[in-house]
Parts: C-alpha cells; structure tokens; sequence
C-alpha cells in the first residue's frame, strides 16, 4: 500500500459526458501528479501541482482540468468524454516534489 | 524536448540475468527513476540514481552514465514473478517524471 488513494476505482460512462477523479496524497506530501495509461501504453504526464499551485503541464487535454485543495487532496475533471479517453489514469505523489513518486492503485475510465 | 527510449518487449529464463536498457534525452535532468509494473496495477519504485555508477538493490541493480544519456535496469537470478513491464523515467524539473514506454518482460520456466 503506497498511501495514496484513489476513488473510483471503477467507472463506466458515455461519450460526452463529465467525470471526477479524486486523490488523496501520502500524509505529508505536497506534490500531486496525475498520468493517463492508455492500454497497452506508457505512463502520459498530464499536470503536477504543488501545495495548491499548479506547478508543471504535460499534454492534458483543454477538455480536463485538475485542482489541489488546501487539504491537499487533487481532483482531475474530464469532460465531453471521447472512446480515447478510455485509460487508467494514475495519481502519484511526492515529498516536497523531490524524489520517488508514489503511486495510487489507479482509476480505470471507460468510455462507452 | 524529452525522449526516452526502451526496447519494447524481452524474454528471459527463470533463473537467469537480464539487462533491460534505456537512453534519454531531456532538456533537464535531476535522475533517473526504474518502475516495476504489474498489468493493471500501479508502478512500484525500484531504483534511483543520480550520479553516474552502479546502485545495487538485492536482485536489481541500477547503472547510469549521464554523459552518455544511458542506463540500465539489471535483474538477477530471475523468478516468474518477475515478468512485467520495466518503466524508465527521467526526472526533469519540478521532479516531473517522465516516462518511456517500458520494456514488457516475459519470463519463462
């Protein structure tokens, strides 16, 4: 158990429609990252924020946005759903966003 | 820009030693990361190094020559469970990490 956790773990929805992804981050980690997976593919780097600000952009969508709240926590908002946003997407977090990430179980999207 | 490059898909016999390796290019560099990942589970760290040479971790070890944009993952004495893919990723600025494809290992009796 990494300490990161991620909700849902499962989800099904239709083309265009919007989603929420939650993460919670280790307990004393600033740093929060999301990654898509799509199947079969490697890790793709969307956003990182740190303590609240967004801190570095990877190429994530205009259709998603994602937050951290002052309690840390992140949220990565999909919206007008396409198939090819079917992926698992990742949260990871860091200590001070220096060092190892630490990656949640994953929330796998699937677009019908 | 970034690149990472990673063979795709490698065999190996329980038991035996394999080397999966991994050249990059980057505009920043503050390491190099090696994640384990089991289909439809999350990365696991495996290693990290900064500076050049070899960090040794049980059955894995880890080398990195940054002159040359080069490393490798080595897993020795190789189990079943070790089949899965190998992710190589190269910490930029702002500790993004940025991942390769990863090498998909398949290891047989």
């Amino acid at each position: 158990d990494s300490g990161v956790t991620q909700t849902p773990k499962h989800l099904i929805t239709a083309t265009g429609q919007r989603v929420t992804l939650r993460c919670s981050p280790r307990s004393g980690d600033l740093s929060v990252y999301w990654y898509q997976q799509s199947l079969d593919q490697g890790l793709q780097f969307l956003i990182q924020y740190y303590n609240g600000e967004e801190r570095a952009k990877g190429n994530i969508l205009e259709r998603f946005s994602a937050q951290q709240f002052p309690d840390l926590h992140s949220e990565l908002n999909l919206s007008s759903l396409e198939l090819g946003d079917s992926a698992l997407y990742f949260c990871a977090s860091s200590a001070a966003g220096i060092g190892e990430l630490f990656f949640g179980e994953g929330s796998r999207l699937t677009v019908l | 820009g970034q690149n990472i490059d990673q063979p795709t898909e490698m065999t190996a016999t329980e038991g035996a030693i394999v080397q999966i390796n991994c050249t990059y290019q980057t505009s920043g560099f503050n390491g190099l990361f090696w994640y384990q990942q089991h289909a439809g589970e999350a990365p696991t760290f495996l290693s990290y190094n900064v500076l050049d040479g070899l960090e040794e971790k049980g059955r894995f070890s880890s080398f990195l020559s940054r002159s040359k944009g080069y490393s490798y993952l080595l897993l020795k004495e190789l189990q079943m469970k070790d089949s899965a893919s190998y992710l190589c990723a190269v910490s930029g600025g702002y500790n993004k990490l940025i991942f390769g494809a990863g090498t998909r290992l398949a290891v047989h009796p």
